[in-house]
């Protein structure tokens, strides 16, 4: 059974730094590209970042480009979402999200039950 | 950026009625498109992807199709388990981007 477990979410004052988690599991994760996907309170989903499962391409939303980093450890099973100079805009539920590719599409075929990041002073 | 204009944002359909939502790409995606539900409180799931392809596990009643830049999903006989909140998501380019959604309420 695929399963995507995020953790390290949490209250942060505007400025910090944040280092998200998820440890993927029943599956061979190094075959996978992986993506970082939010939703703030209320609101619909916004992709935020991925990372090929070679780690040879990766992508950001510019809304989160230069401040957020997306890594993987394929030993460890492990992508980690490190968010810098965060603002009170980045709260929200963070999923991460299997990356699948039919031949003819990509989508995102399993996801984490998220973590929540709420930025505040 | 692709955007992706989802209608409607709300609808509330009957158990015997055809349900369907739509999403209009801005430019052409080739069929970079998948449909993904979401429950209150729950994560996304992939309903369909290639614009037309049934996910695993996924009822028959749910289907897509296209038209030109415009996707659409249609769920034939809802069940009241069908409520929720729809999301289109095209995967053609970078930045990858969901439609706003549909919230689907069963009566």
């Amino acid at each position: 059974e695929v399963q995507l477990v995020e953790s390290g979410g949490g209250l942060v004052e505007p400025g910090r730094s944040l280092k998200l988690s998820c440890v993927a599991s029943g599956f061979i994760f190094s075959n996978y590209g992986m993506n970082w996907i939010r939703q703030a309170p209320g609101k619909g989903l916004e992709w935020v970042a991925y990372m090929s499962s070679s780690s040879s391409y990766i992508y950001y939303a510019e809304t989160v480009k230069g401040r957020f980093t997306i890594s993987r450890d394929n030993a460890k099973n492990t992508l980690h979402l490190q968010m810098t100079s965060l603002r009170s805009e980045d709260t929200a539920l963070y999923y991460c999200a299997r990356h699948d590719y039919s031949g003819e599409d990509y989508y995102f075929d399993y996801w984490g039950q998220g973590v929540m990041v709420t930025v505040s002073s | 950026d692709i955007q992706m204009t989802q209608s409607p944002a709300s609808l509330s359909a009957s158990l015997e009625e055809i349900v369907t939502i739509t999403c209009k790409a801005s430019q052409g995606i080739d069929d970079y498109l998948s449909w993904y539900q979401q429950k209150p409180g729950k994560s996304p799931q992939l309903l369909i992807y290639d614009a037309t392809s049934l996910a695993d596990g996924v009822p028959s009643r749910f289907s897509g199709s296209r038209s030109g830049t415009q996707y659409s999903l249609k769920i034939s006989r809802p069940q009241v388990d069908d409520s929720g909140i729809y999301y289109c998501l095209q995967t053609y380019s970078t930045p990858w981007t969901f439609g706003g959604g549909t919230k689907l309420e069963l009566k």
